[in-house]
Formats: C-alpha cells, structure tokens, sequence
C-alpha cells in the first residue's frame, strides 16, 4: 500500500525555468509535509516543510504547496540551477509518527 | 555541530553472515529512525526509537532483523543470516522531535 507516491520517476528542466515536482498521498491523516532532496552516495537532506494548516509555505526559491482536498502536493523550485540536479523525496507523517516516503524523482536541470 | 555518523559506509558479507549497523545521532536528538533504500526504489520505513525504547518496530521485514539503542544515543541495526534480498542501502536519521529527520550518508550493504 503506497500511501505517497510520485508518479514521475524523472524530470528534465533548462536553467533558469521552473521546476515543479508532484506528490500525492492516500492517507487523510497525514498533518505534516516535507520534501527532502538526495545526491548519490549521501544521505537525503531536509528542503522545506508544510503544515496542514496552511496551504503554502516559502524558502527562497523553494515553494512547496499543500492542496488537502486534492491530496497533492507540489514543489516548485524556481529560477532552477544546475546543483539543484539531485533525486527529490517527498515524505508525509501523522503528527510525530514515521514519515512515510514516495518513490523520488530524479530532477535533471540542463543548462 | 557533527551530523548523524554512520559506519562503516560500506560492508559486502557473504550470505549467511550476521552484520551490525551503527548510527550515532546528532546529540541531544530523542528520535532516530532506521530506514532502507533498495536500489532504484524509496525510502522504507524499519524502526522507531524515542529515547531507549522502540514504539513501532512495523516495518522491520523479518525477526533477522533487530535494532535496538542505548544511554539516548548510539543505535545498532543487526541483521543476522544475511539474504541477497537484504542489499540495500540502511538509512539512519535522528531527529529533535518533532521536527524534520536529519540523516546520516548510509551504509551500503552488498550480500554475495
């Protein structure tokens, strides 16, 4: 039972232009958000968290958006650069329980 | 400060052999997680310490498989009669609950 899950195991995008990575989940109780962003051979590194209290939360060029009634969720990185090329996560939790994780998709930002 | 440590960073063990996983988490961080990433898939759950004790051992995928964590601090993943299947990279991730994990760069187990 796959209660997160990235439908796009691979994304390609030009420096410069928008990155949007999709997420959706099955589990209504699910409270708490993050995504986390992955290099190979290290292990993966906190990007930003989202309540499900709010439906949009910011850090620099990093913008993650929480659509509740969708169970969906999205990041969007923007303008995209070459070192954000990695595998990004999403990962869901019920309060301070086990976060759950999807499949990842590798972002490629081509210059 | 020191981020979660593990070691080693590599281990290849013929099959049938015990191996032991070590994490030492950020200090003063009360929850560390085990996880394991199988080649080409995500992250799947083992277990969950809070403190010395394990609240949800659900995803550990055998009765090969034990954790356990001593003094708030360093944990040890075991895994004993080593299968193939078992190749993966394990995972380990503290935490200052609640909060985001904060994880360590693996080890990477090859069972031959």
């Amino acid at each position: 039972d796959q209660q997160v899950k990235q439908n796009s195991p691979s994304l390609s995008v030009q420096e410069g232009r928008i990155s949007i990575l999709n997420c959706d989940y099955t589990n209504s109780m699910f409270d708490y958000f993050l995504w986390y962003k992955k290099y190979p051979a290290e292990g993966p590194t906190f990007l930003i968290s989202i309540s499900s209290i709010k439906d949009k939360n910011e850090d620099g060029r990093f913008t993650v958006f929480l659509n509740k009634s969708a169970k969906h969720l999205s990041l969007h990185i923007v303008p995209s650069q070459p070192g954000d090329s990695a595998v990004y996560f999403c990962a869901a939790s019920k309060g301070a329980q086990k976060l759950v994780f999807g499949q990842g998709t590798r972002l490629t930002i081509n210059p | 400060g020191a981020g979660v440590s593990q070691s080693p960073s590599n281990k290849v063990t013929e099959k049938g052999k015990d191996v032991e996983l070590r994490c030492d988490p950020i200090s003063g961080h009360t929850a560390l997680y085990w996880y394991r990433q199988r080649l080409g898939q995500g992250l799947e759950f083992l277990i969950y310490f809070q403190g010395n004790s394990a609240p949800d051992k659900s995803g550990l995928p055998s009765d090969r498989f034990s954790a356990e964590r001593t003094g708030e601090s360093v944990s040890t993943l075991t895994i004993q009669r080593t299968q193939q299947e078992d190749s993966a990279v394990y995972l380990c991730a503290s935490s200052d609950s609640p909060g985001p994990l904060h994880f360590g760069n693996g080890t990477r187990l090859t069972v031959t």
